[in-house]
């Protein structure tokens, strides 16, 4: 299983571009990239899942480079609701899926 | 359409007692997991079921035990409670998106066990 590193933490502004980068150095051929919002006392809920290149949703965009040791996900124009730990996962589609130790992002007004 | 339902919401425990958290899903998910996490923590993978009859060991199984069940439910037994496992336990089940592109996890609402 493929181990990640995310920062521990990071701080915004409302209406600020948020880049959160993680790294994935061991990721294998058939691992998927996917990413994890949580809120304080829930489950964690599905971003957005990319394998290369560039993929974007409504919410967010993932950024992978050639060599896919690391990703990008990038929330534009943040907003105090996306205060919550982010998680990166790295990992074959439909097998175990291990999450890392997360970022935990404060939005600030 | 419950998802992710899981039973009980709170439990407290003291050492050595035994219990099963129960998990269920509506969705006709092949894949069941279960994770702890502790404060302040991230999630940790405790057993993981990629489909009916089959179960396959995370990070963390030492002390747990799963049986799944049927398709729809997939449990987890504490035999001998320690307070090493004083934790938040979520369940997710997981599928292809309706575009077929995405694999998506969905998560239960967790339980929160404290053993004393």
């Amino acid at each position: 299983l493929a181990k990640t590193t995310q920062p521990i933490s990071m701080d915004s502004y409302e209406g600020q571009e948020v880049n959160i980068t993680c790294s994935h150095n061991n990721i294998a051929t058939n691992d998927y990239i996917t990413w994890y919002q949580q809120f304080p006392s829930q489950g964690p809920r599905f971003i957005i899942q990319g394998y290369k290149t560039k993929v974007t949703n409504e919410v967010a965009s993932l950024f992978i480079p050639a060599d896919r040791k690391s990703s990008t996900l990038s929330l534009p124009r943040v907003s105090l609701s996306d205060t919550a730990v982010y998680y990166c996962l790295v990992g074959d589609r439909g097998g175990k899926l291990v999450f890392g130790t997360g970022t935990r992002l404060l939005v600030s007004p | 359409n419950a998802g992710v339902t899981q039973t009980p919401k709170f439990q407290v425990l003291k050492t050595g007692q035994s219990m099963t958290l129960q998990c269920a899903q509506d969705m006709n998910h092949n894949s069941m997991y279960w994770y702890r996490q502790d404060p302040g923590m991230g999630l940790r993978l405790i057993y993981y079921s990629a489909s009916e009859g089959t179960t396959d060991k995370g990070e963390v199984p030492n002390g747990y035990n799963v049986s799944r069940l049927n398709k729809r439910e997939f449990s987890l037994r504490l035999e001998s409670a320690a307070p090493s496992q004083t934790s938040v336990y979520f369940c997710a089940s997981a599928a292809w998106g309706l575009a077929g592109d995405d694999y998506e996890q969905y998560f239960g609402p967790g339980t929160r066990l404290t053993v004393t």
